[in-house]
């Protein structure tokens, strides 16, 4: 069964403290996969999408990287308005449209 | 301008009321979707709707129906509310090719009590 895994669930980093979130999917034909970020009483929003094995895409703290079996989405020196929930998705050929997401890791960044 | 916006934000009903969501899209994309956000955060699809399909999730009651009255539009009816169906509701869209991402509305918080 195809599905999308995230750890840590959640993350307490001091400012400054550079780390990596997972997500790890089984999926027959990725057709991509894409990291959003979730802030309390809002909509998801897109950061990035990523197609092949051995693609990074960064900005400014963040970036993320992508092998066959999972995506890494480092973050860099982070600051407290990185705090938030980050959310991975997979679109799969078998999917159609569909995207299917990950649980999510809740990010929180202390001054 | 807003590119995906619902409404209302928070609704607040009785179990066996009848309610409705509104969903508008401003970007020009061709698919749009609901999702169903959980207690746990897990964003779940409930339907996919471009202009030539409706795609729905097996697992989602018939007591939940998308109505799209223009390309522009994907507007939720729940009947017969049920305290389970208490949960975030949010509105999507992407342009049916291999490089849009969804983009989300806000959501909208359901509390059946």
């Amino acid at each position: 069964e195809d599905q999308v895994t995230q750890s840590p669930e959640a993350l307490r980093l001091q400012e400054g403290e550079s780390s990596s979130l997972n997500c790890s999917y089984t999926v027959s034909g990725l057709r991509g996969l894409f990291w959003y970020r979730q802030d309390p009483g809002k909509g998801p929003e897109f950061l990035f999408t990523l197609y092949s094995a051995g693609e990074e895409k960064e900005k400014e703290r963040l970036k993320a990287t992508l092998t066959k079996k999972e995506s890494f989405l480092h973050i860099t020196a982070p600051k407290p308005e990185d705090s938030a929930t980050y959310l991975c998705a997979v679109q799969a050929y078998n999917y159609g449209q569909n995207f299917v997401f990950g649980p999510g890791t809740r990010l929180s960044v202390l001054p | 301008d807003t590119a995906v916006s619902q409404t209302p934000k928070y609704l607040v009903t009785q179990m066996g009321n009848d309610k409705s969501i509104k969903c508008e899209q401003n970007l020009g994309h061709d698919t749009m979707y609901w999702y169903k956000q959980d207690s746990k955060k897990f964003l779940k699809i409930m339907f996919s709707y471009n202009n030539k399909e409706l795609i729905i999730n097996e697992t989602v009651p018939n007591r939940f129906s998308p109505k799209s009255p223009d390309k522009a539009h994907l507007n939720l009816h729940i009947n017969s509310l049920e305290l389970g169906d208490s949960a975030v509701y949010f509105c999507a869209s992407s342009q049916e090719s291999r490089n849009s991402p969804l983009h989300f509305g806000n959501g909208t918080r359901l509390t059946v009590t």
